[in-house]
C-alpha cells in the first residue's frame, strides 16, 4: 500500500462545478498536511496547509479527519484556472521534513 | 528576488556523461531537497539536508552524489548518467523544522529538465 493514495482521477468538471478530491495515508503518526497545485510543466506551489479544525481560502476547503487518515479538498464554482494536478502531501512526525507525495490527481476545468 | 533558483533549466546530454544541477535559495531557510519527477509525473523525494548535513538519504543510485557547500546551496551531480536519469529535477526549501506553524511547507524551484540520450 502506497503511503499516500489519492484518487487517480482524471477529473473533467464544466465550469461553476464543486469537484471533491481524497487523499488517504498510511502512517497514523503523520503530523501536518498539505495540497499543493501544479500546474502543466512548473513546479508544485502550496494551496493550503490542512488543520483539524478544516480551513476555507474563497472557493476552497480543506478536511482532515485523523481517525479514518483522509484529507478532502473541495473546490467550489471551478474556474478555467483551477485546471491542474492536485498533489496531496503528508509530512510525519519526525524531524526529518520528509514530506510524501501523492502521485496526484488531474482536473480540468471546462467551458 | 527569486526564491529557489536553479540552473540549468533545460539539460540534454548523452548516455555515459557527468553533469551537475545546481540550487540555491535566498529565504533562509535551513533544510534543502532535490526531488525527481519521472514521466508518470510521480513526484518522489531523493535528498534532503539540513544546514548542510545529509538527512534524508532514499534508496538513490551513487550516481547521484549531492553537495551543500553552505546552507543555501544543494547542487546534485549525476555521473554516468543513464536513459533512466530522464526527468523534471526540483530542488526546493523548507523553514527550519518544528519552528514554523507550516512546518513542512516546501518551496520548490522551476525545475531542471533532463534528457539523457
Amino acid at each position: 500500500r502506497k503511503e499516500v493514495e489519492q484518487d487517480p482521477g482524471p477529473f473533467n468538471v464544466p465550469e461553476g462545478a464543486t469537484v471533491a478530491f481524497n487523499c488517504t495515508y498510511s502512517n497514523s503518526a503523520s503530523q501536518s498536511f498539505f495540497w499543493y497545485r501544479q500546474d502543466c510543466r512548473k513546479e508544485p506551489k502550496l494551496l493550503m496547509s490542512v488543520y483539524s479544525s478544516g480551513n476555507e481560502d474563497g472557493r476552497f476547503t480543506a478536511q482532515l479527519n485523523r481517525a479514518s487518515q483522509y484529507i478532502s479538498l473541495l473546490i467550489r464554482d471551478s474556474k478555467l484556472s483551477d485546471s491542474a494536478t492536485y498533489l496531496c502531501v503528508v509530512n510525519p512526525a519526525t524531524n526529518a521534513g520528509k514530506s510524501t507525495f501523492g502521485d496526484g490527481t488531474t482536473l480540468t476545468v471546462k467551458p | 528576488d527569486t526564491a529557489v533558483s536553479q540552473t540549468p533549466k533545460y539539460l540534454v546530454t548523452q548516455m555515459g556523461n557527468d553533469k551537475s544541477i545546481k540550487c540555491e535559495q535566498n529565504l533562509g531557510h535551513d533544510t534543502m531537497y532535490w526531488y525527481k519527477q519521472d514521466s508518470k509525473k510521480f513526484l518522489k523525494i531523493m535528498f534532503s539536508y539540513n544546514n548542510k548535513e545529509l538527512i534524508i538519504n532514499e534508496t538513490v543510485p551513487n550516481r547521484f552524489s549531492p553537495k551543500s557547500p553552505d546552507k543555501a546551496h544543494l547542487n546534485l551531480h549525476i555521473n554516468s548518467l543513464e536513459l533512466g536519469d530522464s526527468a523534471v529535477y526540483f530542488c526546493a526549501s523548507s523553514p527550519t523544522w518544528g519552528r514554523d506553524a507550516r512546518t513542512g511547507e516546501l518551496f520548490f524551484g522551476e525545475g531542471s529538465r533532463l534528457t539523457v540520450l
